[in-house]
Parts: C-alpha cells; structure tokens; sequence
C-alpha cells in the first residue's frame, strides 16, 4: 500500500498571505489527523477528520482550517499568515479516529513564512 | 508544567549500549505513543500501548497505568538507531473529545 503523501512538500509564503495544504491517506483509512511542528513547542494536535467531518480541533486560532473530502483526502488552510506559523505540518491517517489507533505519518510540509 | 514529559531531553550512546527513554504523564489516559523522528522529518509509530509491555526488534515498550509511566529500551543500540523518539499520550477524555498530546522528545545519537 502507498503510504501517506502530502503536498507540496516545501512552501515560502510571505505574511498575510494564506496557503493551503494537502494530505492523502493510506488507501481505506478514513481518519486524517494534523500536527503542527516547531522547534519552540515541539509537536500539537490541530484538528481530527473522519468521514468528512472534524471531531476534534486543537487550541489554535481561528486562521486554522480543515476539510475531509468524500475520498478522505484532507486539506488544510491557514489564512493571513503570520510568521509564527513557520513550521512543519505533518498530516497522519489510520483506520478510525480517537488516538487509540497507530497513526501513520506523512513526510510533512515544510511552510516558510517570510 | 506539561502533560506529558520525558527524560533524558539529550542522550548519547556508543554503539552495544542498552538506551532507556522515559515518559511521564499526569492525566488519565486510554492509550501512549512511542514515536521515531528521523532528521527530514519523517515520523514513524513504533508503538501504541495502554498495558503492559510490547516488543518489536531490539525494542522494548512498557507502561506502568497506576504509576503513570512508561519507557522505551533499546538494545545493542546501533548507530542507525539516532532520532528523536516522541512520548504521546491519548487523554482519557471520555467520547470522541481527544487531542494527542506529546512530550518534547528525546534526541538521541548512537555513536559507531
């Protein structure tokens, strides 16, 4: 089986800009998971899809988005970006939602706010 | 002071060494991560566990619920063993409410 993909892989974006991000699952995973990653504050949760709606969402404001497709493919947005949003955005997908299943990570995007 | 810590932050080893990495939590949960950060970014699962002890290879995971404590051994450690590994933890929230919440990581370096 293919593994988790993400695209585009690397970004630079200026501030104020927005940006989106994409994640295809493990064929038949319906969970799509994504972690924001900076050397400050290590890695946290942003928010949980499965079957095309978000159960969960972690303390990040608003600008932070998400949508699950009917394929479980997942995109990401963050509007207005400002540079503390720098950072590795890694999606994960497994076979159900709640955190009791092994997620299986993509490779990332790297985002560069400038 | 954070959900989830972990101890040592930095740890160097010569290659044969037995590496253990050790991961407290304070809240209740319903399951913990071990995780495997190579640099480049690529994040593997190498365990999920909610009792006892699980092994895969030359690595050993356990927990211990009452004390809120687990660890991850690695034995005949190898220089390809060098990443950071990642405590998380799954809250016992109750329902579907649930964020993964991580340690800051263990870097560690195998040396030949």
């Amino acid at each position: 089986k293919a593994g988790v993909t993400q695209t585009p892989r690397y970004l630079i974006k200026t501030r104020g800009q927005q940006v989106t991000l994409s994640c295809s699952p493990i064929s038949g995973h319906r969970s799509v998971s994504w972690y924001q990653q900076t050397p400050g504050q290590g890695l946290q949760f942003l928010f949980e899809y499965f079957s095309e709606t978000q159960r969960n969402k972690g303390n990040f404001p608003g600008r932070f988005s998400g949508r699950q497709f009917s394929n479980s493919r997942s995109e990401m947005n963050v509007s207005t970006l400002e540079l503390g949003d720098s950072a590795l955005y890694l999606c994960a997908s497994s076979l159900f939602p709640g955190g009791e299943e092994t997620q299986y990570f993509g490779p990332g995007t790297r985002l560069l706010v400038l | 002071k954070n959900e989830v810590e972990q101890s040592p932050q930095n740890l160097t080893a010569q290659e044969g060494e037995f590496i253990t990495i050790n991961c407290s939590y304070s809240v209740g949960i319903s399951a913990l991560h071990w995780l495997q950060q190579h640099p480049g970014g690529g994040i593997v699962s190498l365990f999920m566990l909610s009792s006892g002890k699980k092994k895969h290879g030359r690595l050993i995971a356990t927990i211990n619920i009452q004390e809120k404590h687990s660890s991850l051994h690695i034995t005949a450690s190898h220089p390809r063993d060098s990443a950071v590994y990642i405590c998380a933890v799954t809250p016992n929230s109750g329902g579907s409410n649930y964020k993964l919440t991580f340690g800051k990581g263990t870097l560690l370096t195998v040396n030949p």
